[in-house]
């Protein structure tokens, strides 16, 4: 069974970088698809982007100029960057697993992260 | 942003069936599969059907979905208490080459 586990600052200044981890266990970290999906406090899911085993990656337009991913294979490790946060990018960010199918198989809990002075 | 619209809200009695819409465009659904996901409070969502109507392992018979053109719909039928939960439509988006989610469903059990 895979398990994903995101973690990370909760809180973040305005201007900063917000960066991520998303650590995943118990599975073949090589056959799936790794994507960011964040959702703002009462609000609907939005995705950030995936990358691959191999780094192939895409990222959602709205967010293209200031998002990466990377890839560690040593430690089954997948993170996130976000440049220049602003209030808006306040959310829950989750890690999420596609074995290729094009649905999300596998969740992390999710991680709060605020931006805030 | 959320490209696929859902209605923001659902209801019914135990025992009743609920239907929840998500509309899309040819680029999300025109050939493409849609999943559900069901999120309860505090929790991260979790797949409940994948590829317009299979059920994982696990779901009960009584969540089934459904896909014509550029619509998809899931039903709740048997309502029950512990249904309450968002429910969010999900696609993949060949013009975005990436994921594309419903604005959310809240279904309430009266």
């Amino acid at each position: 069974q895979v398990q994903l586990q995101e973690s990370g600052p909760g809180l973040v200044k305005p201007s900063e970088t917000l960066s991520l981890t998303c650590s995943v266990s118990g599975g073949s970290f090589n056959t799936y698809y790794w994507s960011w999906i964040r959702q703002p406090p009462g609000k609907g899911l939005e995705w950030i982007g995936f990358i691959s085993e191999s780094g192939f990656s895409n990222y959602n337009p709205s967010l293209k100029s200031r998002v990466s991913l990377s890839v560690d294979k040593t430690k089954n490790q997948v993170s996130l960057k976000v440049t220049s946060v602003t209030a808006a990018d306040t959310a829950m960010y989750y890690c999420a697993g596609d074995e290729g199918a094009g649905y999300f198989d596998y969740w992390g809990q999710g991680t709060p992260v605020t931006v805030s002075s | 942003q959320s490209v696929l619209t859902q209605p923001p809200s659902a209801s019914g009695t135990p025992g009743q069936r609920v239907t929840i819409s998500c509309s899309g465009s040819s680029s999300n659904f025109g050939a493409i599969s849609v999943n559900w996901y069901r999120q309860f409070p505090g929790t991260a969502p979790k797949l409940l059907i994948y590829t317009n109507n299979q059920r994982p392992s696990g779901v009960p018979d009584r969540f089934s979905g459904s896909k014509s053109g550029t619509s998809a719909s899931l039903a709740i039928s048997g309502l029950e208490s512990d249904d309450e939960a968002d429910y969010h439509c999900a696609a993949w988006d060949d013009s975005l080459r990436g994921y594309v989610f419903g604005t959310g469903t809240k279904v309430t059990v009266l």
